[in-house]
């Protein structure tokens, strides 16, 4: 199947510091990607949508200013959390979306998560 | 109430059994996904349904739409089966996710 990779795939940082993570898809072209927030024995609850040239569309609750999101190019997407706290301290996956190995319909393959650590 | 609820939460199992995960659902969908999810992690494709049924390997899924429900079947399982297995239901749009059921197979 298609791959989508995360860097880092873990990170502890202190209390203030901003944190940015990558989002890229190897071998296939994402037009949509999805950051998902992950707590402890939850499920995975997305925190935006964003399409390659355009402003992130965030869930309601997500503080745009403090998860800045940057999709800008079909392959790559960021997530920075700015002035990190230790409640935002969770795994945090994204997804890309996009015609892959062929296929005639999207389908959204998942990144192998980061996790962030706020001290 | 949750729009998905999967059942078990957790499983455990002996190498060689038979297993079942069950979602149910309460809205209209357009497909339904099961994914897994290790203990590093990092989450796998397993299934995209929108009907019927499918089957890749010891895997087994099914969806009745007029039910609003699923299943995963593994047949034979095997240790390396321990993983979260996850529930996503795709209604329009973005996906909405199950809590998941755990899964341990023993030796």
């Amino acid at each position: 199947g298609a791959v989508v990779s995360q860097h880092p795939s873990w990170v502890i940082c202190k209390s203030g510091t901003s944190v940015k993570i990558e989002c890229r898809s190897l071998d296939f072209q994402a037009t949509t990607m999805f950051w998902y927030r992950q707590f402890p024995k939850q499920s995975l609850m997305l925190m935006a949508t964003s399409n390659e040239g355009s402003k992130a569309t965030y869930e309601q609750g997500v503080e745009k200013d403090k998860f800045l999101i940057n999709h800008a190019s079909l392959t790559l997407s960021t997530l920075t959390v700015t002035s990190a706290h230790p409640e935002d301290s969770s795994f945090y996956i994204c997804s890309a979306a996009g015609l892959a190995g062929g296929s005639s319909y999207n389908e959204q393959f998942f990144g192998p998560g980061t996790r962030l650590t706020v001290l | 109430k949750n729009e998905v609820e999967q059942s078990p939460q957790n499983l455990t199992a002996q190498e060689g059994e038979f297993i079942t995960i069950n979602c149910s659902y309460s809205v209209g969908i357009s497909a339904l996904h099961w994914l897994q999810q290790h203990p590093g992690g990092g989450i796998v494709s397993l299934f995209m349904l929108s009907s019927g049924k499918k089957k890749h390997g010891r895997l087994i899924a099914t969806i009745n739409i007029q039910e609003k429900h699923s299943s995963l079947h593994i047949t034979a399982s095997h240790p390396r089966d321990s993983a979260v297995y996850i529930c996503a239901i795709r209604p329009q749009g973005n996906l909405i996710f199950g809590k998941g059921t755990k899964l341990s197979v023993k030796p």
